[in-house]
């Protein structure tokens, strides 16, 4: 069975400070990994991917991920928060079916 | 090209009654996946549909059930409405033909009063 965990339901950092939300996985298979954004009243908005490609993953608004697979996590940073980031951040596994399975989210805080 | 699209986007509706929502994918896009969000169990996979069929289904009970048409437009449907079934239910879609990442549209959001 897959599963996923982020450590840390909030994280408060000031503007222009490290991002980093903590993610780590359970999965039988080789895992498709997703980190996901949500704005208040709105959907989800894929962040970035892994799917083997690549251990070192870009995605859009400037946010990165790293896939370690000896400590089973895909941490999601940024190297500068901006106030636009304050939103709540979803990890989330598959096995390459149309099942996600989603960690609790964080919720990021930015303070100016 | 148009994102997801779900409609209602509010719903208010009362114990016992029961509710359709509705999908419509990104345009090439030819499976449909439902979840629903509460505070309480977060992100929740409901179902995925693909060519009319369900592939998948969550552990969800059986008042919860969902259909695909032939244009990949997809509704689900929840019976006997129960206080619990008030969440976000968020709608997703994904090519299939390549690139596994799924798109959300911007949820319904159901109260069961």
């Amino acid at each position: 069975a897959q599963s996923v965990t982020q450590l840390g339901s909030h994280v408060s950092v000031s503007e222009g400070a490290l991002v980093l939300l903590r993610c780590n996985y359970s999965s039988s298979v080789p895992p498709y990994l997703f980190w996901y954004v949500q704005y208040p009243n709105q959907g989800l908005q894929l962040l970035l991917k892994y799917t083997s490609a690549a251990t070192l993953v870009k995605g859009i608004n400037g946010f990165e991920a790293e896939f370690k697979k000896s400590e089973t996590s895909f941490h999601l940073t940024k190297p500068s928060a901006h106030m636009s980031d304050a939103a709540e951040y979803f990890c989330a596994v598959s096995d390459n079916t149309d099942k996600l399975i989603f960690g609790t989210g964080t919720r990021l805080q930015v303070f100016p | 090209k148009a994102g997801v699209t779900q409609t209602p986007r509010y719903l208010i509706k009362t114990r016992g009654q029961q509710v359709t929502l509705s999908c419509s994918p990104i345009s090439g896009h030819r499976s449909v996946s439902w979840y629903q969000q509460t505070p309480g169990q977060g992100l929740q996979f409901l179902f995925e549909y693909f060519s009319e069929t369900q592939r998948n289904k969550g552990n969800f009970p059986g008042r919860f059930s969902g259909r695909q048409f032939s244009n990949s437009r997809s509704e689900m449907n929840v019976s006997t409405l129960e206080l619990g079934d008030s969440a976000l239910y968020l709608c997703a879609s994904r090519r299939v033909d390549g690139g596994n990442e799924q798109f959300f549209g911007p949820g319904t959001r159901l109260t069961v009063l």
